[in-house]
């Protein structure tokens, strides 16, 4: 069973330009989350996904970043514009249903220069 | 908001040794997962805990469910090499339905 895709890997951009990560969820996985971990930090919520209801973006700096996952399978998370305190490790994760455990990909490592 | 403490911050071991570390919490939490994070990877889900008292193993790991439901404990035993990362917790509690994360114990293995 393939685990969760993130795209891309690595991304490196000036700040005050836009950027967007992608992830496709583990075939099946109805809750989706999108996290961000800053270095030597545990991963912090930025937004869950129940289908493709957001259920929860309480944490969402909503003045910069959006996200969506249209068709309630893959989602996208944007930032725009980006600034130099959003350099971080962005993970997205999914499970079966909320009260499951959640599994991760491997992240798309931001840097803002 | 929940926070979460773990302990130790960082570890040195020999290899072959058992390793322990915890997860404390403010809160009464109803489910604890276990995470290992390896340099440039996501974190990989080790063991899931649901009910206080609960004992469960995945090799050489092994994780407990305090009685208290306010902490976890990991312990490793017999480590390798390949031990070597970041161990997270994260746990949930009655009222929410996001997991919040500690901020890690780090485990480095000497040969």
């Amino acid at each position: 069973e393939a685990g969760v895709v993130q795209s891309p890997r690595y991304k490196i951009i000036e700040k005050k330009q836009p950027v967007a990560f992608w992830c496709n969820p583990i075939s099946g996985h109805n809750t989706l989350y999108w996290y961000r971990q800053n270095l030597g930090q545990g991963p912090e919520l930025l937004i869950r996904y129940e289908n493709e209801e957001a259920v929860d973006d309480s944490q969402l700096p909503k003045d910069r970043f959006s996200a969506e996952r249209l068709k309630g399978v893959d989602s996208t998370l944007k930032i725009q514009p980006a600034e130099l305190g959003d350099s971080a490790v962005y993970l997205c994760a999914s499970s079966p249903e909320v009260d499951f455990e959640a599994f991760f990909g491997q992240g798309t490592r931001l840097t803002v220069v | 908001g929940q926070q979460l403490n773990q302990s130790p911050q960082s570890m040195f071991i020999q290899e072959g040794e058992d390793v322990s570390m915890n997860c404390t919490s403010s809160s009464i939490f109803n489910t604890w997962l276990w995470y290992k994070q390896e340099p440039g990877e996501g974190p990989v889900l080790l063991i899931a805990l649901y009910k206080a008292g609960e004992l469960t193993s995945n090799g050489r790991l092994t994780a407990q469910f305090g009685i208290t439901r306010k902490d976890s404990f990991l312990n490793i035993s017999a480590s390798i090499p390949s031990d070597v990362g970041i161990y997270f917790c994260a746990g949930r509690d009655n009222y929410g339905q996001n997991f919040v994360f500690g901020p890690g114990t780090r485990l480095s293995v000497l040969p």
